[in-house]
């Protein structure tokens, strides 16, 4: 099946920082999705998109559907301990497709 | 409350021997999977089904079975002719709308060992 390329692998960053991962894909998709998962439990979803060009936050996220609609991109602003974890980006079209995620470190 | 319940959360079992996950979900959802998550990696599909008895491969079904005989239960067996079965499994379900893929919504998983 197509491939998402996450970016990326992993991220050292202090607390306050602001913190930008992104995926793209050579398919599009019609469905861009953002999950979290912390260590030994199942991912939870933060965003969805729906469509090219899309710009949804919540809260201190944003995220962002490409308009070529193969890519998004994830920003967490002034980043907190608890935004320790992996994120997973996922794009939709017939099935769904994960990216390899993107492990946040954050120093206090 | 609803969600979507997996059990045990670990799991631990000798080489050669079948073992069957437990994934339960009251959100009235269609469409169920289960996925592999190897460290480092994406979410790989073992198995989905989108109604009740009725159910599909994914990327990586050898080894696997599994049943949907109600519309809240979408068990996984792992079973001996899986070559390296320890792992990370997750199960998640979604709203199904003419064949039209939904987000879905993941348990808490349970980490096989087999010794």
């Amino acid at each position: 099946g197509q491939q998402l390329n996450q970016s990326p692998q992993s991220m050292f960053i202090q607390e306050g920082e602001d913190v930008s991962m992104n995926c793209t894909s050579s398919s599009i998709f019609n469905t861009w999705l953002w999950y979290k998962q912390d260590p030994g439990e199942g991912p939870v979803l933060l965003i969805a998109l729906y469509k090219a060009g899309e710009l949804t936050s919540n809260g201190r996220l944003t995220a962002q559907f490409g308009i070529t609609r193969k890519d998004s991109f994830l920003n967490i602003s002034a980043s907190i301990p608890s935004d320790v974890g992996i994120y997973f980006c996922a794009g939709q079209k017939y099935d769904m497709r994960f990216g390899a995620g993107t492990r946040l470190t954050v120093k206090p | 409350d609803g969600g979507i319940t997996q059990s045990p959360k670990y799991l631990f079992r000798k080489e050669g021997q079948n073992v069957t996950l437990s994934c339960e979900q009251n959100l009235n959802h269609d469409a169920m999977y289960w996925y592999r998550q190897d460290p480092g990696q994406g979410l790989r599909l073992i198995y989905y089904s989108q109604i009740v008895n009725d159910f599909q491969k994914g990327d990586i079904a050898e080894g696997y079975s599994v049943s949907r005989e109600k519309k809240e239960s979408f068990p996984l067996t792992v079973t001996s002719a899986q070559k390296n079965p320890t792992a990370f499994y997750l199960c998640a379900s979604s709203i199904e709308d003419r064949g039209v893929v939904n987000e879905q919504f993941f348990g808490p998983g349970t980490r096989l060992t087999v010794l």
